[in-house]
């Protein structure tokens, strides 16, 4: 079964600082992954989509590697905000037709940018 | 537009209650989820419609009732909750193929409290 591990599971920087949150995976048969922010209380937003074949995305500030071999994804946040304090989760959807809607949630990083 | 809309918002109900928790997409997608969401916790599935038709049961227990009446609305019934069922109700949609991208849009969810 795979399992998906973010660390860590909290990050308190101060404004301005780059920074790097981790996604591991046990089970690299995989179809794409996927960064989410969530804030309290509220729904998830999709941040980045890296299929399988790709090693990296970039939005903005926000930068996502996938090394599918060693089942490692990491969310590169430049220049970080306080308005980027939320919790970020990963989540990967397996390269399975059986299960190709079951996608696997890490339990995410709680990130605070402090002004 | 990439919106899902969730309705209610918030919602209280009796353990004797009927109650109903509603999902729309206009995104033409063919696969819709619902998630339940418990404090500092990741999303937990629970349902996926695929064209309509039920494909994962996550061993849900039977007073919660999915129900899908077309491919852009998606309806979870619910009846003789228990207060452990409070928790953020979230619907998702994604497309139903395996094509590029299938990127996993969410709702903001629905907050239900069981009394």
């Amino acid at each position: 079964k795979q399992e998906v591990t973010q660390i860590p599971a909290a990050l308190s920087v101060p404004e301005g600082e780059n920074l790097v949150l981790n996604c591991s995976f046990t089970d690299s048969a995989i179809y794409n992954l996927q960064w989410f922010r969530q804030d309290p209380g509220k729904g998830l937003t999709s941040l980045l989509l890296i299929q399988s074949s790709q090693r990296e995305q970039t939005s903005g500030r926000l930068n996502a590697s996938l090394d599918k071999s060693s089942g490692r994804s990491t969310l590169y946040i430049a220049a970080s905000q306080p308005g980027d304090s939320a919790t970020y989760l990963c989540a990967v959807r397996p390269l399975s037709l059986y299960n190709f809607n079951k996608f696997y949630f890490g339990s995410g990083t709680k990130l605070n940018v402090k002004p | 537009d990439t919106e899902v809309t969730q309705t209610p918002k918030h919602l209280v109900m009796g353990m004797t209650n009927k109650k109903s928790l509603k999902c729309e997409q206009h995104m033409g997608h063919r696969a819709m989820y619902w998630y339940k969401q418990k404090a500092k916790k990741p999303p937990e599935l629970m349902f996926v419609y695929s064209y309509e038709k039920l494909s994962i049961n996550e061993s849900v227990p039977s007073r919660f009732s999915p129900e899908c009446p077309n491919s852009s609305l998606l309806n979870l019934h619910l009846h003789a909750l228990q207060p452990e069922d409070s928790a953020l109700y979230l619907c998702a949609s994604s497309q139903g193929l395996m094509s590029s991208g299938n990127t996993i849009y969410f709702g903001e969810g629905s907050w239900l409290t069981v009394v």
